[in-house]
This record gives structure tokens, C-alpha cells and sequence, in this order.
């Protein structure tokens, strides 16, 4: 069973930088896709980006292309998500996600374990 | 960007009531990207459905997807106590709907 374990909350002033973290451990192979997911209080869920720890190749949403930058190190199985330049408005949980795929014909792909939420607020 | 919209915003049934939950896609989307979550609150979201009709591990047969193109459906054919929560769609590299709520009447 895989699990994600994410970083502790966080609390930064705008035009700051933050980092979250987020280990899987568990039956994990090599090959596994992290998506990162965000939450503002009391709103639904955004899709920020995603990253696969095969090939290190990354896609972002549109909405933070050129704030965030999404990373891993296989060595310690562990994904970061940082935003930068931050605004109130990031204020958040943030939410990582294994990104399960395979094909029968075409690609599937889907978000099967999360971790817990990190929540982000940004004050001054 | 393809845009998701879930309706109901909120559909409050008894228990034992059928859920039926549409997500409507501004283009096209491939139904192998499309996913159904449930979140309650204060949780981390939970996969329900994948490739729009494929079950997740462990959820129980009353719920189940269909649609194609750009017209999908999550269907709880009986709400137990445990479903009443937030349901989205999500087309995988995409933005995700803004929620159906699903509430005790």
C-alpha cells in the first residue's frame, strides 16, 4: 500500500516562496507520477500540475506556468511543489496525489492515493 | 482549457434515494482522462470512478459512471449515510469541475 506523506503548514508573506513536500513510501516502484491539487477555503479542487518521476518530464496549468515548478528525488522517493511570488489568494491546502496509469487500448490516468493536505497561508 | 460543469450545485436526497450527478465538458474529452472524486470535509479527496465507468478499488457496486464525449454521469443508486459529501469531476491534465454537493434532506 502506497502512502504520501506531505510537509508541515505553512505560513508566508506575499511575494514569498514556498516549498511543500510530499514522500511516498510503501509497495512504490520507480515509476510513479505525482499530481498536485489545491484547495482554497471553502472552494473546490484545482489542478496545478504534474510530474513523472520516470523521465523527470513535467506539465503545468496554465494558471501557474512561470510560478511553479514541480521536482523529485528518487533517491528519497520524495516530490516538491514550489510556488512562488505569493499572493493571498494562494491560501490553501495543497494536496499531492500519485498519478496511477496504463493502457488497454489508450492511456488512463487518475489520482488513486493522496496525501493528507499542506495547508499554505499566505499573510504579511 | 476545457471547461468542466457539474449540476447540480447541490441535490439534497434522503437516504436509500438515487444520486444522479452530470458533468458536462465544453470540448471533448476522452473518457480514459475522465475521474470522479468524493471529498468530505476536512479529508483529502478519494477516487471513485476512472476511465469514467471503471470503479476504484473498493467502492462499493451502487456507484457507477457513464457518458461519452462531453456529457458524463456519476449515479449512486441508493445514498447511504456515508455518501452524503462533495463530488467533482476531473479530466486528468485538466481543471476539475466545481462540485456537486450531495446533502440530507
Amino acid at each position: 500500500q502506497v502512502q504520501l506523506v506531505q510537509s508541515g503548514a505553512e505560513v508566508k508573506p506575499p511575494g514569498a516562496s514556498v516549498k511543500v513536500s510530499c514522500k511516498a513510501s510503501g509497495d512504490i516502484d520507480n515509476n510513479y507520477d505525482i499530481s498536485w491539487v489545491r484547495q482554497a477555503p471553502g472552494q473546490g479542487l484545482e489542478w496545478m500540475g504534474w510530474i513523472s518521476t520516470n523521465n523527470g518530464n513535467t506539465k503545468y496549468a496554465q494558471k501557474f506556468q512561470g510560478r511553479i515548478t514541480i521536482t523529485t528525488d528518487t533517491s528519497t522517493t520524495t516530490a516538491y511543489m514550489e510556488l512562488r511570488s505569493l499572493r493571498s489568494d494562494d491560501t490553501a491546502v495543497y494536496y499531492c496525489a500519485r498519478v496511477s496509469g496504463f493502457w488497454s487500448g489508450r492511456y488512463y490516468y487518475f489520482m488513486d492515493v493522496w496525501g493528507k493536505g499542506t495547508t499554505v497561508t499566505v499573510s504579511s | 482549457e476545457i471547461v468542466l460543469t457539474q449540476s447540480p450545485g447541490t441535490l439534497a436526497l434522503s437516504p436509500g434515494e438515487r444520486a444522479t450527478l452530470s458533468c458536462r465538458a465544453s470540448q471533448t474529452v476522452s473518457t480514459s482522462y475522465l475521474a470522479w472524486y468524493q471529498q468530505k470535509p476536512g479529508q483529502a479527496p478519494r477516487l471513485l470512478m476512472y476511465g469514467a465507468f471503471a470503479r476504484a478499488t473498493g467502492i462499493p457496486d451502487r456507484f457507477s459512471g457513464s457518458g461519452s464525449r462531453t456529457d458524463f454521469t456519476l449515479t449512486i443508486s441508493g445514498l447511504e449515510p456515508e455518501d452524503f459529501a462533495m463530488y467533482y469531476c476531473h479530466q486528468f491534465g485538466g481543471a476539475f469541475g466545481q462540485g456537486t454537493r450531495v446533502e440530507i434532506k
